[in-house]
């Protein structure tokens, strides 16, 4: 969905970088979730972000991986001392704040994230 | 354990037909609800419908509707009359109204449509 914003749409990284992914909501959006997709895969469920709160990270590596969300400003998933097997496509999607479970997550275009 | 399973990796029809693309899930959640997405080669994901489990009617839009067998954990995706624009990945998702209400995708299922 064009509304919610993923740069950048492709990031190469060399083995050892940090990769900084952006996700900006929907406007009127205070809840953003992440998701990593490999090749032929599903979306795997990383982390479940509120405006300055992390609501629930047990997709998330328990090292190099961080997320936030700050009051102003996209979410941002970072990936420190990235490995050639963090390569994958990364996918953010948006939910208003007041959601029932009828409600729809919209999804960015993804991070294509390939480290060499 | 698996949440949701979609047990046809790949299917092929001839376009025209319809089309049932399988999913199953578990859960002992009394209130969830079901999506399907459409996942395209240029990558993004498209929302095609939605079946909450107090629902009493199957849902439909358009070309695609969902046939909900509750007792069975079922919530098979419909498409009718297929076109080659439906060639795509199709996945199933379900989000719990306990813990985080987070959306848990299955693996998918790549649809081809030949002429």
């Amino acid at each position: 969905n064009a509304g919610v914003m993923q740069n950048p749409r492709h990031l190469v990284r060399r083995r050892g970088q940090e990769a900084r992914l952006r996700c900006s909501p929907m406007k009127g959006h205070s809840h953003v979730y992440w998701y990593r997709q490999l090749p032929e895969e599903g979306l795997k469920f990383m982390v479940y972000l509120q405006k300055e709160n992390i609501i629930d990270e047990s997709g998330m590596p328990k090292e190099r991986f961080s997320a936030e969300f700050p009051k102003e400003g996209p979410s941002i998933l970072r990936i420190q001392q990235v490995v050639r097997g963090d390569s994958a496509a990364y996918f953010c999607a948006s939910l208003p704040p007041y959601g029932g479970m009828n409600t729809e997550a919209f999804f960015g275009q993804g991070t294509r994230l390939t480290v060499v | 354990a698996q949440k949701i399973t979609q047990t046809q990796p790949g299917m092929f029809v001839q376009e025209k037909e319809a089309v049932t693309l399988d999913c199953t899930y578990d859960t002992s959640d009394p209130s969830y609800g079901l999506f399907w997405y459409k996942q395209p080669s240029s990558g993004e994901m498209i929302f095609l419908i939605y079946q909450g489990s107090y629902d009493q009617q199957n849902a439909t839009e358009g070309r695609y509707s969902l046939n909900f067998q509750k007792a069975r954990k079922s919530a098979n995706l419909v498409i009718s009359a297929s076109q080659l624009g439906d060639s795509a990945m199709y996945f199933c998702a379900m989000r719990e109204i306990q813990g985080a209400q987070k959306l848990v995708f299955g693996q998918g299922t790549r649809l081809t449509i030949n002429p």
